[in-house]
Protein backbone atom coordinates (compact mmCIF):
# COMPACT_ATOMS: atom_id res chain seq x y z
CA UNK A 1 0.00 0.00 0.00
CA UNK A 2 1.55 3.33 -1.36
CA UNK A 3 1.73 5.92 1.30
CA UNK A 4 1.45 9.94 0.53
CA UNK A 5 3.64 10.66 -2.01
CA UNK A 6 5.51 14.08 -2.93
CA UNK A 7 7.27 15.42 -5.86
CA UNK A 8 9.71 16.97 -6.21
CA UNK A 9 12.07 15.99 -3.30
CA UNK A 10 14.07 19.69 -3.40
CA UNK A 11 13.55 22.81 -5.30
CA UNK A 12 15.37 26.32 -5.37
CA UNK A 13 13.70 28.83 -7.07
CA UNK A 14 14.63 32.39 -6.68
CA UNK A 15 12.33 35.72 -5.61
CA UNK A 16 9.73 36.31 -8.10
CA UNK A 17 9.28 33.22 -9.28
CA UNK A 18 6.53 30.59 -9.41
CA UNK A 19 6.51 27.05 -7.96
CA UNK A 20 4.50 24.01 -8.05
CA UNK A 21 4.91 21.06 -5.61
CA UNK A 22 2.39 18.04 -6.37
CA UNK A 23 1.09 15.13 -3.93
CA UNK A 24 -0.56 12.10 -4.30
CA UNK A 25 -2.56 10.95 -1.39
CA UNK A 26 -2.58 7.34 0.21
CA UNK A 27 -5.20 4.74 -1.34
CA UNK A 28 -8.24 5.16 0.11
CA UNK A 29 -7.94 8.61 1.17
CA UNK A 30 -10.21 11.64 -0.52
CA UNK A 31 -8.88 14.66 0.93
CA UNK A 32 -5.55 16.25 1.22
CA UNK A 33 -4.11 19.07 3.18
CA UNK A 34 -1.10 21.23 3.03
CA UNK A 35 1.18 22.60 5.87
CA UNK A 36 4.04 24.80 5.56
CA UNK A 37 7.40 23.92 8.06
CA UNK A 38 9.75 26.67 8.97
CA UNK A 39 13.16 25.33 10.33
CA UNK A 40 12.98 24.62 13.57
CA UNK A 41 9.02 25.07 13.14
CA UNK A 42 5.51 23.22 13.83
CA UNK A 43 4.24 22.51 10.42
CA UNK A 44 1.14 25.42 9.36
CA UNK A 45 -1.93 24.54 7.89
CA UNK A 46 -1.95 26.14 4.63
CA UNK A 47 -5.56 24.57 2.94
CA UNK A 48 -7.62 21.40 2.58
CA UNK A 49 -8.87 19.91 -0.54
CA UNK A 50 -11.77 17.45 -0.91
CA UNK A 51 -14.19 16.81 -4.00
CA UNK A 52 -11.84 18.76 -5.92
CA UNK A 53 -12.94 21.85 -4.01
CA UNK A 54 -11.16 24.29 -1.26
CA UNK A 55 -12.67 23.69 2.23
CA UNK A 56 -10.68 25.00 4.72
CA UNK A 57 -7.52 27.74 4.58
CA UNK A 58 -4.99 28.97 7.04
CA UNK A 59 -3.91 32.25 7.38
CA UNK A 60 -1.65 32.32 4.24
CA UNK A 61 -1.93 35.44 1.60
CA UNK A 62 -3.49 34.66 -1.31
CA UNK A 63 0.26 33.74 -3.33
CA UNK A 64 -0.83 30.25 -1.97
CA UNK A 65 -3.20 28.75 -4.47
CA UNK A 66 -3.97 24.72 -4.88
CA UNK A 67 -5.57 22.37 -6.65
CA UNK A 68 -7.17 18.89 -6.57
CA UNK A 69 -7.92 16.77 -9.24
CA UNK A 70 -10.41 13.72 -10.07
CA UNK A 71 -7.47 11.05 -8.93
CA UNK A 72 -7.61 13.05 -5.60
CA UNK A 73 -4.06 14.28 -6.27
CA UNK A 74 -3.05 17.95 -5.68
CA UNK A 75 -0.99 20.85 -6.53
CA UNK A 76 -0.15 23.81 -4.48
CA UNK A 77 1.23 26.62 -6.12
CA UNK A 78 3.03 29.60 -4.67
CA UNK A 79 3.58 32.83 -7.03
CA UNK A 80 5.45 35.69 -6.58
CA UNK A 81 8.34 33.75 -4.13
CA UNK A 82 9.47 35.50 -1.04
CA UNK A 83 12.37 34.43 1.18
CA UNK A 84 10.30 33.66 3.91
CA UNK A 85 9.06 31.09 1.57
CA UNK A 86 11.58 28.85 2.07
CA UNK A 87 10.42 25.72 3.61
CA UNK A 88 9.15 22.30 3.80
CA UNK A 89 6.20 21.87 2.21
CA UNK A 90 4.13 18.47 3.73
CA UNK A 91 1.46 17.14 2.13
CA UNK A 92 -1.05 14.97 3.99
CA UNK A 93 -4.02 12.66 3.46
CA UNK A 94 -7.07 11.94 5.27
CA UNK A 95 -10.64 10.63 5.06
CA UNK A 96 -13.07 13.51 5.08
CA UNK A 97 -14.47 13.41 9.05
CA UNK A 98 -17.17 11.54 9.60
CA UNK A 99 -16.43 9.13 7.51
CA UNK A 100 -14.70 5.92 9.23
CA UNK A 101 -12.52 5.41 12.25
CA UNK A 102 -9.51 7.18 11.30
CA UNK A 103 -11.14 9.86 9.60
CA UNK A 104 -9.61 12.31 12.01
CA UNK A 105 -6.22 11.29 11.39
CA UNK A 106 -3.83 12.18 8.64
CA UNK A 107 -0.68 11.05 7.25
CA UNK A 108 2.13 12.86 5.69
CA UNK A 109 4.35 12.61 2.79
CA UNK A 110 8.38 13.05 2.88
CA UNK A 111 7.47 16.70 2.21
CA UNK A 112 9.41 18.68 -0.31
CA UNK A 113 12.32 21.38 0.75
CA UNK A 114 11.75 24.66 -1.43
CA UNK A 115 14.68 26.88 -0.89
CA UNK A 116 14.12 30.25 -1.97
CA UNK A 117 16.94 32.62 -2.92
CA UNK B 1 -8.04 29.78 19.89
CA UNK B 2 -7.12 26.39 19.55
CA UNK B 3 -3.37 25.99 20.45
CA UNK B 4 -0.50 23.16 21.52
CA UNK B 5 2.32 24.50 23.79
CA UNK B 6 4.89 21.57 24.06
CA UNK B 7 8.23 21.80 26.56
CA UNK B 8 11.22 22.91 24.84
CA UNK B 9 13.52 21.57 23.90
CA UNK B 10 16.44 19.84 23.36
CA UNK B 11 15.73 17.28 25.57
CA UNK B 12 19.14 14.89 26.73
CA UNK B 13 18.85 11.38 27.48
CA UNK B 14 20.93 8.64 28.11
CA UNK B 15 20.03 5.23 26.47
CA UNK B 16 17.13 3.76 29.19
CA UNK B 17 16.14 6.70 30.74
CA UNK B 18 12.72 7.48 31.31
CA UNK B 19 11.16 10.05 28.82
CA UNK B 20 8.31 12.75 29.39
CA UNK B 21 8.16 15.19 27.18
CA UNK B 22 4.75 17.77 28.16
CA UNK B 23 2.10 18.66 26.10
CA UNK B 24 -0.92 20.92 27.33
CA UNK B 25 -3.51 22.45 24.58
CA UNK B 26 -6.38 24.73 24.60
CA UNK B 27 -9.37 23.87 22.58
CA UNK B 28 -13.08 25.49 22.03
CA UNK B 29 -14.85 22.02 21.89
CA UNK B 30 -13.57 18.15 21.87
CA UNK B 31 -10.19 17.78 20.16
CA UNK B 32 -8.39 14.14 18.73
CA UNK B 33 -4.83 14.73 20.17
CA UNK B 34 -1.96 13.28 18.34
CA UNK B 35 1.69 12.75 18.96
CA UNK B 36 4.01 12.55 15.75
CA UNK B 37 7.59 12.25 15.57
CA UNK B 38 9.90 13.38 12.85
CA UNK B 39 13.34 11.83 12.02
CA UNK B 40 16.20 14.23 10.40
CA UNK B 41 15.40 14.79 6.81
CA UNK B 42 12.00 13.26 6.57
CA UNK B 43 8.01 14.06 7.18
CA UNK B 44 5.81 13.33 9.99
CA UNK B 45 5.25 9.85 10.93
CA UNK B 46 1.89 9.23 13.54
CA UNK B 47 2.84 7.85 16.59
CA UNK B 48 0.05 7.58 18.67
CA UNK B 49 -3.57 9.26 19.37
CA UNK B 50 -6.68 9.83 21.73
CA UNK B 51 -9.62 10.47 20.51
CA UNK B 52 -11.61 11.22 24.17
CA UNK B 53 -11.00 11.71 27.22
CA UNK B 54 -9.03 8.94 29.53
CA UNK B 55 -8.27 7.53 26.20
CA UNK B 56 -4.37 6.33 26.00
CA UNK B 57 -2.78 6.22 22.99
CA UNK B 58 0.65 3.88 22.75
CA UNK B 59 2.78 2.67 19.79
CA UNK B 60 6.62 1.50 20.06
CA UNK B 61 6.97 1.81 23.61
CA UNK B 62 5.57 5.57 23.68
CA UNK B 63 2.36 6.23 25.63
CA UNK B 64 0.07 9.33 26.38
CA UNK B 65 -3.07 9.90 28.17
CA UNK B 66 -6.00 12.34 27.06
CA UNK B 67 -6.23 14.29 30.18
CA UNK B 68 -9.40 16.85 29.36
CA UNK B 69 -9.37 18.02 33.46
CA UNK B 70 -5.67 19.30 33.23
CA UNK B 71 -5.76 19.72 29.26
CA UNK B 72 -2.61 18.02 28.46
CA UNK B 73 -1.68 14.87 26.39
CA UNK B 74 2.20 14.34 27.69
CA UNK B 75 4.47 11.71 25.98
CA UNK B 76 6.60 8.96 28.26
CA UNK B 77 8.65 5.72 27.46
CA UNK B 78 10.00 4.18 29.93
CA UNK B 79 13.47 3.44 28.53
CA UNK B 80 14.38 5.18 25.26
CA UNK B 81 16.83 4.30 22.95
CA UNK B 82 19.38 6.16 20.71
CA UNK B 83 16.71 5.39 17.65
CA UNK B 84 14.42 7.45 19.09
CA UNK B 85 16.22 10.78 18.81
CA UNK B 86 14.08 13.00 16.22
CA UNK B 87 11.97 15.84 17.08
CA UNK B 88 8.54 15.06 18.66
CA UNK B 89 5.34 16.97 17.43
CA UNK B 90 1.74 17.35 19.78
CA UNK B 91 -0.83 18.30 17.37
CA UNK B 92 -4.83 18.91 18.04
CA UNK B 93 -7.39 18.48 15.43
CA UNK B 94 -11.25 19.90 15.41
CA UNK B 95 -14.18 17.81 14.34
CA UNK B 96 -15.95 21.07 13.30
CA UNK B 97 -12.79 22.50 11.54
CA UNK B 98 -12.65 19.56 9.16
CA UNK B 99 -9.91 18.15 10.73
CA UNK B 100 -6.80 20.67 10.13
CA UNK B 101 -3.95 19.65 12.65
CA UNK B 102 -2.69 22.59 14.92
CA UNK B 103 0.78 21.64 16.14
CA UNK B 104 2.98 23.01 18.69
CA UNK B 105 6.64 23.94 18.56
CA UNK B 106 7.79 20.45 18.37
CA UNK B 107 10.76 18.84 21.09
CA UNK B 108 13.69 17.89 19.95
CA UNK B 109 14.97 14.42 21.57
CA UNK B 110 18.47 13.57 21.65
CA UNK B 111 19.61 10.09 23.13
CA UNK B 112 23.05 9.30 24.14
CA UNK B 113 24.66 5.68 24.07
Amino acid sequence: DAGVTQSPTHLIKTRGQQVTLRCSPKSGHDTVSWYQQALGQGPQFIFQYYEEEERQRGNFPDRFSGHQFPNYSSELNVNALLLGDSALYLCASSCIPGRGDQSDTQYFGPGTRLTVL
Amino acid sequence: GNSVTQMEGPVTLSEEAFLTINCTYTATGYPSLFWYVQYPGEGLQLLLKATKADDKGSNKGFEATYRKETTSFHLEKGSVQVSDSAVYFCALSLYNQGGKLIFGQGTELSVKP
